[in-house]
């Protein structure tokens, strides 16, 4: 089973700034590697899939990277909106597994 | 807009079977796989296990003994059967739809979820 490894666990962050998660895979996934943002009492939404491939209506300021082992989730300018627990989640191979989650707070 | 809804009891006995059903609608059900994935504070998200709609399953590992998940593709819905539950198995339990047709894929629409309590 493949481990997904997220951090931080919690990030406190301004309106405006920038934030950066990651999620490290036990072994190499190559790019099979996708983003959820969940709101408390939501259901996860997907924000982006296969590392860095955008979706429709999701904001243009959340930005995949990475490849391999090494992924990072960036959100640019974080509006008060974007408070959310943010989840890695790969699909190079079954079990399907998950992150345990980045929690972002707006100070 | 594709909507899933999950549906079944929210309270099951220890030592016996969750059974959920999720109701596929603006969608059909032939294509995609179609996933149970649940969420509880001690283990976060995890993925129970997909079908196709030619009923060609895929496990997860862990539940693999204990689950069952089968399609009616005449009523567009989907179910899951957990034996033998413990406390272990409460969770807020979800069905999603792959992003492809491949089992490989990312989870693109998702239930509401189903909270599952498992108390005598």
């Amino acid at each position: 089973e493949i481990v997904l490894t997220q951090s931080p666990d919690f990030q406190s962050v301004a309106p405006q700034e920038t934030v950066t998660i990651t999620c490290r895979a036990s072994q190499s996934i190559g790019r099979s590697l996708h983003w959820y943002q969940q709101k408390p009492g939501q259901s996860p939404k997907l924000l982006v899939k296969y590392t860095s491939q955008s979706l429709s209506g999701v904001p243009s300021r959340f930005n995949g990277s990475g490849s391999g082992t090494d992924f990072t989730l960036t959100i640019n300018s974080l509006e008060a909106e974007d408070a959310a627990t943010y989840y890695c989640h790969q699909s190079s191979s079954l079990p399907l597994t998950f992150g345990g989650g980045t929690k972002v707070e707006i100070k | 807009q594709v909507h899933l809804q999950e549906s079944g009891p929210g309270l099951v006995k220890p030592s016996e079977t969750l059974s959920l059903t999720c109701s596929v609608s603006g969608g059909s059900i032939s294509s995609f796989y179609w996933n149970w994935i649940r969420q509880s504070p001690g283990k976060g998200l995890e993925w129970i296990g997909n079908i196709y709609f030619t009923g060609t399953t895929n496990y997860n590992p862990s539940f693999k003994s204990r689950v069952t998940i089968s399609v009616d593709t005449s009523k567009n819905e989907f179910s899951l059967r957990l034996n033998s539950v413990t406390a272990a198995d409460t969770a807020l339990y979800y069905c999603a739809r792959t992003y492809s047709g491949s089992s490989f894929s990312s989870f693109q629409h998702w239930g509401q979820g189903t909270q599952v309590i498992v108390s005598s």
